[in-house]
């Protein structure tokens, strides 16, 4: 079975401060992908990143980092300085192949 | 690229009523989910679709719903006899998988929101 535990149910900041998503799974598989997908007020998923379980290369993207490790397996991601605009619901999610399995997302809102 | 489309985004009805949603998938993927996502909670599968072909139901697809995927290429999710249960956001997603491929990523629509009075 897997599973995804997103311990954070809300953060809120203010805007330029940094902020930290946890995000821990489980899983018996080797091979298995790991995702980050923001969930806007409008209701729509927008993917981030995608991470396969070869691949412990911390990634960066603008302000957004993500942290994985294999051995405590988690897969953090960190916003740097804030905006409004990051205020969202953001899912963390795991798969061996077709099947999706979500955290219970980390509710983020960034105060002007 | 035009993105996965869904319709309608908004859906009431009355209990023991029929709906049906549509999901319009990137054109060229050839892999489509559906999933549900209740308040508060992350989606959960429902079912997925390789071209036309059902190839996995989730347990939460009770007899009531069924889906379809006639030309493998839009498809539709019908929900009969809808119960105050059934009131959730159901996410339509896709994705393209070459041969030999296990996973891509999958992009989302926007949701069609059901309320069952």
């Amino acid at each position: 079975a897997q599973k995804v535990t997103q311990a954070q149910t809300e953060i809120s900041v203010v805007e330029k401060e940094d902020v930290t998503l946890d995000c821990v799974y489980e899983t018996r598989d080797t091979t298995y992908y790991l995702f980050w997908y923001k969930q806007p007020p409008s209701g729509e998923l927008v993917f981030l990143i995608r991470r396969n379980s070869f691949d412990e290369q911390n990634e960066i993207s603008g302000r957004y980092s993500w942290n994985f490790q294999k051995s405590t397996s988690s897969f953090n991601f960190t916003i740097t300085a804030s905006q409004v605009v990051d205020s969202a619901v953001y899912f963390c999610a795991l798969t061996r192949d077709y099947k999706l399995s979500f955290g219970a997302g980390t509710t983020v809102t960034v105060r002007a | 690229d035009t993105g996965v489309s869904q319709d309608p985004r908004h859906k009431i009805t009355k209990r023991g009523q029929n709906v049906t949603f549509r999901c319009d998938p990137i054109s060229e993927h050839n892999r489509l989910y559906w999933y549900r996502q209740t308040l508060g909670q992350g989606p959960e599968f429902l079912t997925y679709f390789q071209n036309e072909a059902q190839l996995e139901k989730s347990r939460l697809l009770s007899d009531r719903f069924s889906a379809e995927r006639p030309k493998g290429s839009f498809s539709t999710l019908e929900i009969q006899r809808t119960e105050q249960g059934d009131s959730a956001m159901y996410l339509c997603a896709s994705s393209l998988v070459v041969s030999g491929a296990t996973q891509n990523t999958q992009y989302f629509g926007p949701g069609t929101r059901l309320t069952v009075l």
